[in-house]
C-alpha cells in the first residue's frame, strides 16, 4: 500500500492566519490526491481533488498544490468555520489510503 | 441533490452478525462505485473496500478482506456492509461514499455514517 503521511498532526492557529498542511506519499501518485475536511460528529467533506481542483461550493481560500510525492493544502485566511480535522487521500493505487489527519485548532 | 442515506446506529454483542445499509438517490446508482470507510473512535479514516452496483464487482482492502462482505442491490439503490461475527474491535463509525466515476477516485458525497457498537 502507498503510505500517506500528513504533517503536522495538529496545529494551532488564529482567525485570519495562513495555514499549510503537508501530505507526503511513499511513492509518486501523479496528482491523484484529494483533501477532505471533517468536523466533529460529521462525515468528511470533499474540498479538493486532483491535488489542486477545488470542489464546487468550496471557498476559494482553500487551495492545493504539489506533485510527485509531496502535496500541500493551504487555507489563505482562516475563518472560524475552518477549525476541523483535514485528511488527504491518494487514489493513484487501487488500494486507496488516507493520511492520518491534521487537527486544526483555535489558538 | 445526490445523496447517500445510511441505516441507523447499532448495538451488538460479540459474535453476532450485522448488516448495515447505504441508499443512494438522485443519480444512476448502478453506474458509480460505492466505497466503505471505517473510523474508529478518535482515529482517522480507513478504506475498507468498494463495489460497483452494476455488476457487483467488489474489491477489498487487504486489512478487511475476509472480515467483512460488501454487497449491493441495484434494484433498490442500496449497498451493504456485512459482518458474520462481530468483535469488540469492530466498534466504529462506518461511512459509505460514492466515487466520482472510476474505481479508484475521490469520494463525494458521503453518507451520514452508521455507528456500530460491539459490547458484551
Amino acid at each position: 500500500d502507498i503510505q500517506m503521511t500528513q504533517s503536522p498532526s495538529s496545529l494551532s492557529a488564529s482567525v485570519g492566519d495562513r495555514v499549510t498542511i503537508t501530505c507526503r506519499a511513499s511513492q509518486g501518485i501523479s496528482n491523484s490526491l484529494a483533501w477532505y475536511q471533517q468536523k466533529p460528529g460529521k462525515a468528511p467533506k470533499l474540498l479538493l481533488y486532483a491535488a489542486s481542483r477545488l470542489e464546487s461550493g468550496v471557498p476559494s481560500r482553500f487551495s492545493g498544490s504539489g506533485s510527485g510525492t509531496d502535496y500541500t493544502l493551504t487555507i489563505s485566511s482562516l475563518q472560524p468555520e475552518d477549525f476541523a480535522t483535514y485528511y488527504c487521500q491518494q487514489y493513484y493505487s487501487t488500494s486507496i489510503t488516507f493520511g492520518q489527519g491534521t487537527r486544526l485548532e483555535i489558538k | 441533490e445526490v445523496q447517500l442515506v445510511q441505516s441507523g446506529a447499532e448495538v451488538k454483542k460479540p459474535g453476532e452478525s450485522l448488516r448495515i445499509s447505504c441508499k443512494g438517490s438522485e443519480y444512476s446508482f448502478a453506474t458509480y462505485w460505492i466505497g466503505w470507510v471505517r473510523q474508529m473512535p478518535g482515529k482517522g479514516l480507513e478504506w475498507m473496500g468498494i463495489i460497483y452496483p452494476g455488476d457487483s464487482d467488489t474489491r477489498y482492502s487487504p486489512s478487511f478482506q475476509g472480515r467483512v462482505t460488501i454487497s449491493a442491490d441495484k434494484s433498490i439503490s442500496t449497498a451493504y456492509l456485512h459482518w458474520s461475527s462481530l468483535k469488540a474491535s469492530d466498534t466504529a463509525m462506518y461511512y459509505c461514499a460514492r466515487t466520482s466515476g472510476s474505481y479508484s477516485n475521490w469520494f463525494d458525497p458521503w453518507g451520514q455514517g452508521t455507528l456500530v457498537t460491539v459490547s458484551s
